[in-house]
């Protein structure tokens, strides 16, 4: 699976936009972006996956460069709980289950500090 | 509620004992795993499984063990051969689907002490 670079850290101000960058320069063609966070103490959340659309839930947008090799978690309303280290992962989506489904390689993320 | 269960959520280990973390998942999940998560770091795969009865073993299974006799429960064993186990044990599941969103859902974790 292809490596991601994150910032190690990144500020916000309270409800304004957060834009998270990852860059995945090697990432192939059936290679997936997904991002999760972490808040302290508990488990990793899932928030929003795509492959080369962009993709919006309610949690987040998730914007992919036409070359994929980079991508923008975006949070447009920052609250203090969105304080977190945040998971930028590409791996390819193993339908057949033939590998290590699971085995998402969870770097050290970047920790967003949302301020008042 | 649906949702994945860790327990305890403090555990302290005695110099050669064996203890273990408990996971239980009522999703209906086929697919479980266990991470380690060391202060500052990310996530490391333990083991995993994909099926009932079935386990394989992460980057990291050296002095753990595992069993799977039912779909809910993933019990991890950390035993006397792992010589640091202090850390944050995360247990995960993940649904068996051919689609393309194959996330992960988290237990809120087990923090484990040696004495």
């Amino acid at each position: 699976d292809a490596k991601t670079t994150q910032p190690p850290s990144m500020d916000c101000a309270e409800g304004r936009a957060a834009n998270l960058p990852c860059n995945h320069s090697t990432i192939s063609g059936n290679e997936y972006v997904y991002w999760y966070r972490q808040i302290h103490s508990q488990g990793p959340q899932y928030i929003i996956h795509g492959l080369k659309n962009n993709e919006t839930n309610e949690m987040a947008s998730l914007i992919i460069t036409e070359d994929r090799k980079s991508s923008t978690l975006i949070l447009p309303h920052a609250t203090l709980r969105d304080t977190a280290v945040y998971y930028c992962i590409v791996r390819v989506a193993r339908g057949n289950y033939g590998g290590s489904q699971g085995n998402l390689i969870f770097g050290k993320g970047t920790k967003l500090s949302v301020k008042p | 509620d649906g949702g994945i269960t860790q327990s305890p959520k403090y555990l302290f280990r005695k110099e050669g004992q064996n203890v273990t973390l408990s996971c239980e998942q009522n999703l209906n999940h086929d697919a479980m795993y266990w991470y380690r998560q060391d202060p500052g770091q990310g996530l490391r795969l333990i083991y995993y499984s994909q099926i009932v009865n079935d386990f394989q073993k992460g980057d990291i299974a050296e002095g753990y063990s595992v069993s799977r006799e039912k779909k809910e429960s993933f019990p991890l064993t950390v035993t006397s051969a792992q010589k640091n186990p202090t850390a944050f044990y995360l247990c995960a599941s993940q649904r068996r689907d051919r689609g393309t969103n194959e996330k992960l859902f988290f237990g809120s974790g087990t923090q484990l002490s040696v004495l």
